[in-house]
Formats: structure tokens, sequence, C-alpha cells
């Protein structure tokens, strides 16, 4: 069982606020992905970490996305201007290394923007 | 089947019966990752079947893969009540440092 805890579970914001989700990975596990799935169970690749650093992320052209795993801190996803658009399960999953291995998700953040 | 043409996203069987979903890819994978959501939690990982692997079982689940037609089968032998999911299969895009997912196949296994 995954051992990746993401909180909050839920999350209601109006248009224009700000979101923020965060996510503890596995011990030991210093890769960090996040997705988003919505609601017709269609997922998309956010952004990567390894440690601190960014190994690829989606053009987020829109910059409200920014995400960070700082050193001894949770990992954080956060929407600068929520739209009705960004309702979804925001998936946190984590691995031992980068490339082509198994991924452990964590039960998600639902976004709800109203 | 997910992916390519998608003809069957849902599928209703009883306690006991086999079942199989598909699923193919548009490009060349070295792994495919077959997945379980069940409702309210995140997908877990229930087979990994790479390129010099035909088939991969584990337990009541068998996994195929056919990289010359780029397609990948899940099935389950004798399914139960507890096998109710939605499975998705994923590839690692070019790279490997992300998942592709399919749109999922919801299985419902009534008694």
């Amino acid at each position: 069982n995954s051992k990746v805890i993401q909180t909050p579970r839920y999350l209601v914001k109006g248009q224009g606020q700000k979101a923020k989700m965060r996510c503890i990975p596995e011990k030991g596990h210093p890769v960090v992905f996040w997705y988003q799935q919505n609601k017709n169970n269609e997922f998309k690749f956010l952004i990567n970490f390894q440690n601190q650093e960014v190994l690829q992320q989606i053009d987020m052209t829109e910059k409200r996305f920014s995400a960070e795993c700082p050193s001894n801190s949770p990992c954080s996803l956060e929407i600068q201007s929520s739209e009705a658009g960004d309702s979804a399960l925001y998936l946190c999953a984590s691995s031992l290394v980068a490339n082509y291995a198994e991924q452990f998700f964590g039960p998600g953040t639902r976004l709800t923007v109203l | 089947s997910q992916w390519g043409e998608e003809n069957l996203q849902a599928l209703s069987i009883q306690e006991g019966e086999d079942v199989t979903m598909n699923c193919s890819y548009k490009t060349y994978t070295t792994v495919v990752h077959w997945y379980r959501q069940d409702s309210g939690r995140g997908p877990a990982l229930i087979i990994l079947i790479r390129s010099n692997e035909r088939e991969k079982r584990s337990g009541r689940l068998r996994a195929t893969l056919d990289t010359s037609s780029q397609s990948s089968s899940l099935s389950i032998t004798a399914a139960q009540c507890e096998d109710t999911a939605v499975y998705f299969c994923a590839t690692d895009e070019e790279g490997g440092r992300a998942l592709i997912f399919g749109t999922g196949t919801t299985v419902s296994v009534s008694p």
C-alpha cells in the first residue's frame, strides 16, 4: 500500500482564489510527480522533481500553476488564481528512480472551484 | 479498450466470470503499467510488464504485451466483488519520466 500522504483531501475554492495542496512522498523516494485527473478519468502530467530540482514540466502557459519540493518540507502544488476548469483530482506520486519506475500514488486532493 | 479505438470503457460481470480489457499505445514503450483505482483513492500498480516479456501473471491477474501491435491486455480470472474498480494502462513517455495513462476501463463485479 502506498504511503504517500496528500493534504487536504478536499479543497473548495472560489474562482480567482489560490489553491494549495501538499504531498509527502514515501520515505526514501527522491522523485515526486504531480498529475491532474479530470472527471473523465483523463490524466495530465504536470511536473516532476528529483529531490528539490524540477526534472520536467508541461508548458504551464497559464502560469497559474507553481510547484516546489523544498528540502525537509512537504512538496506543494499551488494554483494562483483558480478557474472552474481546474476542478479535478490532483494526484501526487513518488518513486525511487526517475525513469521507467513504479510510481506510488497518494489518495489525491479533490479540488472544486465554484 | 483504451486509447486507439475507444470501444469498451465499462464492463459489468458477475462473480466467478473472467474478464479481459485491452489497451493500445501509440509510441514505443519499454514498459506497460497496469493500475487499478478504487473509488476515492489514487491509482495502485497491479502489474508491470516489460517489453522483453510477452506475459506476466500475478495471482488471478494476467497481463500480455505485444510490442509489434503496440497493445497490451489485462485479464482477471474468476472475478470477485472486490475487483470492482477502474483499471488503467499506462506507458512511459519518451525518456521514461512521466506516465501516459489510457482513459480506463470501469469493471463492475456483482454477486
